[in-house]
């Protein structure tokens, strides 16, 4: 079945450092991949989106490229805020709404 | 903006006792929610669908008559976990498309069950 790996967390950087995230999936079909970010003591909410291949989804400084080769979607944004420490999940659709969730990666950014 | 409200956030209850969660869509309607069960440090794993106006349908592995889920109307969806038992100590959350595009899901903030 479908399924989406993710790095292993936790992931610990300094205040303006470069962050990625890996993330790869398996599908059979043409999936739409999603990036949703859970803040502490919040739900989660939807960071960035892409439906097709070479899409680039892009929200808050974060960005991740659909990349239908190597069936990746990686989370990078080139410099972190303390703000932006929370849970970051990889996920995908290929069946209309349902989503499969990859494991989940933990950010905690440092002053 | 969309929002999806679960309450109560966190219960703990005693041992083969049944626990009621709610999810309501406050400012939209969701003929379709989304039940998943998140346990610590791992990912959040779909439990059911609720469709308003008919029976849920469960992924392989749930049990039905443990988790109840009930869509009586277009804004809310419960499910309600019986006879909890310790094992059953989870974070459940629920979700509902529409708001944002129909594949685009809107979360609640989630409901920590702890069961003793």
């Amino acid at each position: 079945g479908d399924s989406v790996t993710q790095m292993e967390g936790p992931v610990t950087l300094s205040e303006e450092a470069f962050l990625t995230i890996n993330c790869t999936y398996t599908a059979t079909g043409y999936p739409s991949l999603f990036w949703y970010v859970q803040y502490p003591g919040e739900g989660l909410q939807l960071l960035l989106k892409a439906t097709k291949a070479d899409d680039k989804g892009s929200n808050k400084g974060f960005e991740a490229t659909y990349r239908k080769e190597t069936t990746s979607f990686h989370l990078e944004k080139g410099s972190v805020q303390v703000s932006d420490s929370a849970v970051y999940f990889c996920a995908l659709s290929d069946l209309g709404q349902k989503l499969v969730f990859g494991q989940g990666t933990r950010l905690t950014i440092n002053p | 903006g969309a929002v999806v409200s679960q309450h109560p956030s966190w219960v703990i209850c005693k041992s083969g006792t049944s626990v009621k969660i709610e999810c309501r869509s406050l400012d939209f309607q969701a003929t379709t929610m989304f039940w998943y069960r998140q346990f610590p440090k791992q990912s959040l794993m779909l439990m059911a669908t609720s469709n308003e106006g008919s029976k849920a349908t469960y992924e392989q592995g749930v049990e039905k008559d443990k988790f109840l889920i009930n869509h009586a109307s277009l804004t809310l969806s419960t499910l309600t976990v019986t006879s909890a038992h310790p094992e059953d100590s989870s974070f459940y959350i629920c979700s509902a498309p529409g708001a944002f595009g129909a594949n685009v899901l809107t979360f609640g903030a989630g409901s920590r069950l702890t069961v003793l």
